[in-house]
């Protein structure tokens, strides 16, 4: 079956760099997703892994090491819009639908 | 990107009714959805994957006959709660999948329905 890992909360203030950790056992492999969701909303699509190393857009960045089955989301020059759940998600053993870790809530202060 | 909607976006109905739920997606087709159901500050639990023109492919611990899904079209999905009790009260989320995208495994979700049961 899946197992996703990943903190539960992280604070960090505007402007600073932050790193939010995954880790993941899957029986069968096919990407890694990471997911941003405010309160209230649907979650909107920010990365997607399937090979080793890091994939940088803007001030996202989203790396997938598949022989730890580890996978982390930076985010750098934090604004205040980017307080919300960031969810990482694997894809199921029949590799349809997305599985969810539990997400992380990330709070940006002043 | 992809755009999937989703009415109503809330609805509140008395124990026992019914109560159906639409996801479309608007640019392109879409041979599988998904449902999801969201508790409070809590993670999406995957119930259901709906494909056009067959039977849907429940989770394990769903109930079939209670979350009723229809997939009628290559651009709509339809959840109904069928007698609906307060613990079904939760944030319903649908998604569709691009086979367009580059990245075939790309979900794009739907705003989502905030049910809440009487």
């Amino acid at each position: 079956g899946q197992n996703i890992d990943q903190p539960t909360e992280m604070t960090a203030t505007e402007g600073a760099i932050v790193q939010i950790n995954c880790t993941y056992q899957t029986s069968g492999f096919n990407g890694l997703f990471w997911y941003q969701q405010h309160a209230g909303e649907a979650p909107t699509f920010l990365s997607y892994n399937v090979l080793d190393g890091l994939e940088e857009k803007g001030r996202f960045s989203s790396f997938l090491s598949r022989s730890k089955g580890y996978s982390y989301l930076l985010l750098k020059e934090l604004q205040m819009k980017d307080s919300a759940s960031y969810l990482c998600a694997v894809t199921n053993q029949a590799g349809t639908a997305l599985i969810f870790g539990k997400g992380t809530t990330l709070s940006v202060s002043s | 990107g992809a755009v999937v909607s989703q009415h109503p976006s809330r609805v509140i109905c008395k124990s026992g009714t019914s109560v159906k739920i639409e996801c479309r997606s608007l640019d392109f087709q879409a041979t599988t959805m998904f449902w999801y159901r969201q508790f409070p500050k809590k993670s999406l639990m995957l119930m259901a994957t709906s494909n056009e023109g067959s039977k849907a492919t429940y989770e394990q611990g769903v109930e079939k006959d209670k979350f009723l899904i229809n997939h009628a079209s290559l651009t709509l999905s339809t959840l109904t709660v069928t007698s609906a009790h307060p613990e079904d009260s939760s944030f319903y989320i649908c998604s569709a999948r691009d086979p367009t995208s580059g990245r075939a495994n790309t979900q794009y979700f739907g705003p989502g329905t905030r049910l809440t049961v009487l």
